[in-house]
């Protein structure tokens, strides 16, 4: 099993949609949940970061820890063409980052 | 300022060549990583150096050496690459006590030949 699993898509919907992306991951030591975006050909931007369990919000972006259920969520909402990319979950055990897993990432695309 | 530069952006080298990626960050960032990313996986992590030190290698190959001459700077030398070794190459940064909130570069790709 992996440590950290995430729906590929691809996901499409329409601008204007709420998105929900999902990660589940069977390592109840993690505690810290990251979000990137990663546009092609270009690095991993980091949108979201929360510790333990809760919700967290930034502008359009909301993201939810479960950690009873080890599984973490972000939402986006008023979904805009720019938001076109794929989305990586991330987590740790430790606030050092030396074990850092990333999910496989799930590519959004939003339509006009 | 949350940004890391990478150069060169594309690399074409054949396996006989040695180059050089280089990679700089002026966020007072003491921790620095490379990580190695195939299209449509997620970044794989192959170096950590805290505070200018080795502290984690992950198994990678010798043919990539790791450099960190001072606290904003990073290299990664290449030699005798094969062409399995092709990917974009991620550079990133945090704080070592935060090292869970990093900031990545825009990546080297690198085409071997």
């Amino acid at each position: 099993q992996k440590e950290v699993e995430q729906d590929p898509g691809p996901l499409s919907v329409p601008e204007g949609a709420i998105v929900s992306l999902n990660c589940t991951y069977s390592n109840s030591a993690f505690q810290y949940f990251m979000w990137y975006r990663q546009y092609s050909r270009k690095g991993p931007e980091l949108l979201m970061y929360t510790y333990s369990s809760g919700n967290k919000e930034d502008g359009r972006f909301t993201a939810q820890v479960d950690k009873s259920s080890k599984y973490i969520s972000l939402f986006i909402r008023d979904s805009q063409p720019s938001d076109s990319a794929t989305y990586l979950c991330a987590m740790s055990a430790s606030s050092t980052g030396n074990q850092f897993y990333f999910g496989t990432g799930t590519s959004l695309t939003v339509i006009p | 300022d949350t940004e890391v530069t990478q150069t060169p952006k594309h690399l074409v080298m054949g396996m006989t060549n040695k180059k050089s990626l280089k990679c700089e960050q002026h966020m007072g960032h003491r921790a620095m990583y490379w990580y190695k990313q195939k299209a449509k996986k997620p970044p794989e992590l192959m170096f950590v150096y805290s505070y200018e030190k080795l502290s984690i290698n992950e198994s990678v190959p010798s043919r990539f050496s790791p450099e960190c001459p001072n606290s904003s700077l990073l290299n990664l030398h290449l030699h005798a690459l094969q062409p399995e070794d092709s990917a974009l190459y991620l550079c990133a940064s945090s704080q070592p006590s935060t090292g869970s909130e990093q900031y990545f570069g825009p990546g080297t790709r690198l085409t071997v030949t």
